[in-house]
């Protein structure tokens, strides 16, 4: 079973801080999506990166894959407090025939205000 | 907009009693799967389908789970005898199909064994 080792564990910062969020593994993926779950609900899809070395951007948040497609990065800027929840990385295994999520451990984030 | 319907929400039994969880898909959604979440972690993939057929279920204990899809729409996940280590947070999810793209999860069934 591949595994996705998310760190840190659990973040705890006051608005306005910046933080990053590493999602690692010894496999290498096809692809990686990243979730925001928040109490009480399912995960919510964030964005997918597919390509080696991408780069992607959703407001303040910023993703990036890997070269070798073995891990990725989540960097919050000027986090607020409506960025707290469990962020979930989620690798596609690459050696299956169809889409087999495999998610990470989990970084559970505390902004303050 | 179109969700992933689940219930109970929230269920609470004693153990060597049996469960059951209902997931209703995404209207056209082929692909749907079912996870188990313990709080504050990651959630492990119990099992896939493929329409009616069943893609993994590796990681699904045959002894006391049992899931099915048989029309290809809504799906059942059904524990027997439940043990106080299957307390946990059940997810379903769907996708458009199997091949990749998004997961859209349900509110999920929280599941309490005493």
């Amino acid at each position: 079973t591949q595994l996705l080792e998310q760190s840190p564990q659990f973040l705890s910062i006051q608005e306005g801080e910046n933080l990053t969020v590493y999602c690692n593994s010894s496999s290498v993926f096809s692809s990686l999506q990243w979730y925001r779950q928040e109490p009480g609900e399912g995960p919510v899809l964030l964005v997918t990166v597919v390509t080696g070395g991408e780069v992607k951007k959703l407001k303040r948040l910023t993703f990036q894959f890997g070269d070798a497609r073995k891990d990725s990065s989540l960097h919050i800027t000027a986090a607020q407090p409506g960025d707290t929840g469990l962020y979930l990385c989620a690798g596609d295994d690459v050696n299956t025939g169809f889409q087999k999520l495999v998610f990470g451990t989990g970084t559970r984030l505390l902004v303050s205000p | 907009e179109a969700e992933v319907a689940q219930s109970p929400r929230y269920k609470i039994t004693e153990k060597s009693q049996a469960v059951a969880f209902w997931c209703d898909p995404i209207s056209g959604h082929a692909t749907l799967y079912w996870y188990r979440q313990i709080l504050g972690q990651g959630p492990e993939l119990l099992v896939q389908f493929q329409d009616e057929s069943v893609v993994d279920d590796s990681q699904l204990p045959k002894d006391r789970f049992s899931a099915e899809r048989l029309k290809g729409v809504d799906s059942t996940l059904k524990i027997q005898p439940a043990e106080l280590g299957d307390s946990a947070m059940y997810l379903c999810a769907s996708s458009r199909d199997r091949n990749t793209g998004e997961l859209f999860f349900g509110e999920g069934s929280r599941l309490t064994v005493l």
